[in-house]
């Protein structure tokens, strides 16, 4: 079975310091990794996806991904924090079904960032 | 460009009542999801839509719950006889595309619903 754990539901930071959001999977398949963002009273927001490809994802904002195989991580980092940073943010495994197309997706729990002037 | 709507955005329901809330999503996207976002927790799935089949119902928590697709595009859940426990956000996502294919699922802004 699928799922994620997100290590931390609240992170602060200052502005212009690094950000981590931590997140563990564990998949029975060769999993599909992504990072959504979810800004108050708006709609879910993609930021990566890691599919087998490159270990280490880019997404968008500057934000990025390595998937650890060995530790069962994909951690989000993003090397300086802006204002606008600030929100939730959710590791996702994708189902894999019908066929091996992504299916339904299983969110964490979800992390909110702070970020303070 | 349009992307996926929802309406109505909020909705306030009497326990007992029935409602409907509506997806219509981006154009020509073959597959539609939904799910239920409870207050401080991350979104769950309820089901899942390949035009106008609906191939995967195991989400639904209930059988008040209900999900249609007739003509493969809009998209409705019906929640029957509500009780407390649905308050929840609910959203809809659609991608592009369908069996095989591993397309990003675009979200739309959810429903708020609350139910007093």
């Amino acid at each position: 079975a699928q799922s994620v754990t997100q290590l931390d539901s609240h992170v602060s930071v200052s502005e212009g310091t690094p950000v981590l959001l931590r997140c563990n999977y564990s998949s029975s398949y060769s999993p599909s990794l992504f990072w959504y963002v979810q800004h108050p009273n708006k709609g879910l927001q993609l930021l990566l996806k890691y599919t087998s490809a490159a270990t280490l994802v880019k997404g968008i904002n500057g934000f990025e991904a390595e998937f650890k195989k060995s530790e069962t991580s994909f951690h989000l980092t993003k090397p300086s924090a802006h204002m606008s940073d600030a929100a939730e943010y959710f590791c996702v495994v994708s189902v894999p079904n019908y066929g091996g197309s992504q299916g339904n997706l299983i969110f964490g729990k979800g992390t909110k960032l702070s970020v303070k002037p | 460009g349009a992307g996926v709507s929802q309406s109505p955005r909020y909705k306030v329901a009497k326990r007992g009542q029935d409602v409907a809330l509506r997806c219509d999503p981006i154009s020509g996207h073959v597959s539609l999801f939904w799910y239920q976002q409870a207050l401080g927790q991350g979104p769950e799935f309820l089901t899942y839509f390949q035009n106008e089949a609906q191939l995967d119902k195991s989400g639904l928590p209930s059988d008040r719950f209900f999900a249609e697709r007739p003509e493969g595009s809009v998209s409705t859940l019906k929640i029957q006889r509500t009780q407390q426990e649905d308050s929840a956000v609910y959203l809809c996502a659609s991608s592009f595309g369908g069996q095989g294919s591993s397309y990003e699922q675009y979200f739309g802004p959810g429903t708020r619903l609350t139910v007093t």
